[in-house]
């Protein structure tokens, strides 16, 4: 298996419940990243780790936790969302965190009810 | 103002038309610069990177920048149906910024 791969494709889950996104890279980057993709907005970035340390929290709400175990894995933990967090979400990782193009996920359609 | 803008359209041509889809930018110390195509349901696919001013060329597409205007393009030659997708442009210097996309459909 190549590329970047996230799981799961689609989740609808309630303000109250405890859900994890999960990614994994089998391009042999030391980067990754999540990112929010809303309608008629730019891709916001939401957090980057280099060599499993995070590089950059671009002021998230504390109901998002990421977690990077290891250089191919990313994981992004959602407890009490807001209906305002409905979203794309995309994985994607690159090289190296300075420069280089991403190459993206198919990300996980959230819906929060 | 923003980083980066880029017409959202939607723009919608017949197939084999040359099309054209445009960035501008404000901050100068942008070098790099890519194009990504996405598809519906589908993630951003990297469809061209070019460091610094000047053209690339891969197939029917073309990617130009021009550091002086702060102006970049993406050029498709004879478009096809399966061209119908959101095109989304980014540049960095250390940050990467993401242009919102323009909604394409390529009419049979």
């Amino acid at each position: 298996e190549t590329g970047v791969t996230q799981t799961p494709r689609h989740l609808v889950m309630g303000m109250t419940n405890k859900k994890s996104l999960k990614c994994e890279q089998h391009l042999g980057h030391n980067a990754m990243y999540w990112y929010k993709q809303s309608a008629k907005k730019p891709l916001e970035l939401m957090f980057v780790y280099s060599l499993e340390e995070r590089v950059e929290n671009n002021s998230v709400p504390s109901r998002f936790s990421p977690e990077c175990p290891n250089s191919s894995h990313l994981f992004l933990h959602l407890h009490t969302l807001q209906p305002e967090d409905s979203a794309l979400y995309l994985c994607a990782s690159s090289q190296d965190s300075r420069g280089g193009p991403l190459h993206f996920g198919n990300g996980t359609r959230l819906t929060v009810t | 103002q923003k980083e980066v803008e880029q017409d959202p359209g939607p723009l919608s041509v017949p197939e084999g038309a040359i099309v054209s889809l445009n960035c501008t930018y404000s901050n100068s110390a942008f070098q790099y610069f890519m194009w990504y195509r996405q598809y519906s349901r589908k993630g951003p696919e990297l469809l061209m990177y070019t460091y610094s001013s000047g053209n690339k060329e891969d197939g029917r597409f073309t990617a130009q920048v021009d550091k002086s205007s702060k102006y970049i393009s993406l050029f498709i030659r004879d478009s096809q149906p399966s061209d119908s997708a959101t095109y989304l442009c980014a540049m960095r210097a250390n940050n990467l910024f993401f242009g919102t996309g323009t909604r394409l459909t390529v009419i049979p």
